[in-house]
């Protein structure tokens, strides 16, 4: 089954603590990306990557990092996160920049205390 | 900087009836737009796309359409049902080049009632 697999899909951590939330597609597609819904924010961008070593910051990419070392997976690493980055996350692919439409992760709810 | 509206932010309406979600945006200048449902905790299910060159997509009781010259775009749910709860969202891709992220309105919250 074609799909976007994000893990795990809750975390609760304490402020500061580094974690990473995996991302991985099976689709072969060039193109991956990470948001964040926040309420009444709607989804925004963190980071983008348009292949393999090729990344780039989205619209609210302070306090996270990303890296695309193998076509398939884009893990988004939080390094030292704080309170205000709570949040539902979600991964996203695509193939042909976008002229197909984009699969989403099931998400992963994040809380930092 | 493109900007998507969904008006109204929720909704209720009785089981059976037809209803019709909205969706705006700022810049016409779109690549393709998509309608996404999301349930409660989950992930967002792709419903429609609709390409730039296309008026409309339908997939069963859906039907999504699109005016690029006015930036309207509507979802159109025929003889709802109380599985069709769920939260809309509407999604328009500017460019096919350079940063190809999508820009998404907040929803409309669907409550179908039985």
């Amino acid at each position: 089954e074609a799909q976007v697999t994000q893990n795990p899909r809750y975390l609760i951590t304490v402020t500061g603590k580094k974690l990473t939330v995996t991302c991985s597609q099976n689709m072969n597609h060039e193109y991956m990306s990470w948001y964040r819904q926040d309420p009444g924010l709607g989804l925004r961008q963190i980071y983008y990557s348009m292949n393999v070593e090729v990344t780039d910051k989205g619209d609210v990419p302070e306090g996270y990092k990303v890296s695309r070392k193998e076509k398939r997976n884009f893990p988004l690493i939080l390094e030292s996160p704080s309170p205000n980055q709570t949040s539902l996350y979600f991964c996203a692919s695509s193939f042909n920049r976008g002229r197909y439409g984009y699969t989403f992760g099931s998400g992963t709810r994040l809380t930092v205390v | 900087k493109q900007e998507v509206t969904q008006i109204p932010a929720a909704l209720s309406v009785p089981e059976g009836e037809n209803l019709v979600l909205n969706c705006s945006f700022t810049d016409s200048a779109i690549y393709n737009l998509q309608w996404f449902r999301q349930d409660p905790g989950k992930g967002l299910t792709s419903l429609l796309l609709i390409q730039s060159s296309q008026r409309e997509q339908t997939s069963g009781r859906l039907n999504a359409s699109l005016d690029k010259s006015s930036g309207r775009s509507t979802l159109y749910i025929a003889a709802s049902q109380p599985g069709d709860s769920a939260t809309y969202l509407c999604a328009v891709k500017v460019s096919n080049f350079g940063n190809e992220k999508l820009t998404f309105g907040t929803g409309t919250r669907l409550t179908i009632i039985p």
